[in-house]
Order: structure tokens, then sequence, then C-alpha cells
């Protein structure tokens, strides 16, 4: 699975949009990009994950770059909430196959009040 | 709530001892996936069940073990704990039905905190 590179941490004003990086410049062609965030201790969660559509949920929009190489989740108004580590993860997606996700160091996003 | 269920969710115990932890997947999931997440090490892939058979094996010690069963609850037996165990172990399942083209999406309970003294 190709590796990703992330922010350490960034903050974000409450209400506002929270944009956050990954860079995968090393993804293949089937391979797709998740999103999981982890709010302190709890179990992670899932966000989002695309190929190389942009894609939009109830939580988040994940827009990936024409190339793949990078992409960039967007939580479009952020809230104390979504105070979290989010994780990046690449990883081929296919029936039967393992499916263990790769949790790299991830991105701690503060949300400020 | 993801609908995965870990017990216990804390546990005490003493070095050279043995824990088994317990987890029952959401209804329907094949798979079963068990993390373990220490202060210095984040979250790593232990291993992964798929309908009772090992399909992948992670940074598992040997002094650990798992198994599922037949009805897809699995266990994680940890033994001769060290004071580097102590740590927040999740399991996570996912539905891996080999008619889904792919999800990818693991649902992931809200761990167990062993703390090895």
């Amino acid at each position: 699975d190709a590796k990703t590179t992330q922010p350490p941490s960034m903050d974000c004003a409450e209400g506002r949009a929270a944009n956050l990086p990954c860079n995968h410049s090393t993804i293949s062609g089937n391979e797709y990009v998740y999103w999981y965030r982890q709010i302190h201790s709890q179990g992670p969660q899932y966000i989002i994950h695309g190929l190389k559509n942009n894609e939009t949920n109830e939580m988040a929009s994940l827009i990936i770059t024409e190339d793949r190489k990078s992409s960039t989740l967007i939580l479009p108004h952020a809230t104390l909430r979504d105070t979290a580590v989010y994780y990046c993860i690449v990883r081929v997606g296919s029936s039967g196959s393992a499916r263990q996700l790769t949790f790299g160091s991830g991105t701690q996003l503060t949300v400020l009040p | 709530d993801s609908g995965v269920t870990q017990t216990p969710k804390h546990l005490i115990t003493a070095t050279g001892q043995r824990v088994t932890l317990r987890c029952s997947p959401r209804s329907g999931d094949l798979s079963v996936y068990w993390y373990q997440q220490s202060l210095d090490q984040g979250l790593q892939f232990l291993i992964q069940y798929y309908n009772g058979e090992e399909r992948a094996k992670g940074n598992i010690l040997e002094r650990f073990s798992a198994q599922q069963f037949p009805d897809l609850h699995s266990e994680l037996n940890l033994s001769s704990l060290e004071l580097g165990d102590s740590a927040l172990y999740f399991c996570a399942s996912s539905v891996d039905n080999r008619a889904f083209t792919n999800t990818g999406e693991l649902f992931f309970g809200e761990g167990s905190r062993l703390t090895v003294l």
C-alpha cells in the first residue's frame, strides 16, 4: 500500500472549513484513499473514501487531484466535536482480499472556539 | 455506536498473567480485525479473521493469539504479559462479502484498555 504524508497538527476556527491535506505521491491506479478519524482514545471512525472522483457525504468532502498524488479532506463547518486525529490511508480495495488498514501518524486537528 | 462490542472496557492485571479480550462484530460482518494502540506506537494491525479463518497477520507477538468462532465473535488472547503490553486494543469488523466489490469501511469498537502492572 502506498505511503501517505500528513501534517502532524492543524488548527481551525469553529464554524470555518477545515481542510486537511494528504500527500500520496506513490499511489497506484487501483488504490483508494480512505479517511478515518479518532476522537481521543475512542475507536477510529470512518469518514469517507474515494478512488479518483471527488466524493461528498454527510460528514465531509474528499477532493482528489487529477494525478491522484494528493487529496484534501474538507469538513465544511468545523465544530469543537471535530477535534480529533485524522488519518489518511491509501489501500487497495477489492473484494475478498485482506482489507486491513495501515494507520500512520495522522493529523491532530484542533478546532478552536 | 458502531455496532461492534468489545469487553472488557478496562482490565488491570500483573506481569506474567494471561487475559482474553472479546469482540462481537456487527451483525452480518464476516471479518474481524484486531489492532493495538500504545502511546508510542500508534495503531498497529495485529491480525484479521474472515469467517473463522485467519486471513492476514500483522505485528502480532507470538505470546498473542486470536480466534474467530462459528458465531463470528472473536477473542484475542494475551499471555505472559509484560509492562509494554499496556495499550488500547481495538477490534474492528467489516462485511468483506465477496458479493461486494468494495466498501473498505471498517467499523471499530470502543476498545479494551489493558494495564499491566
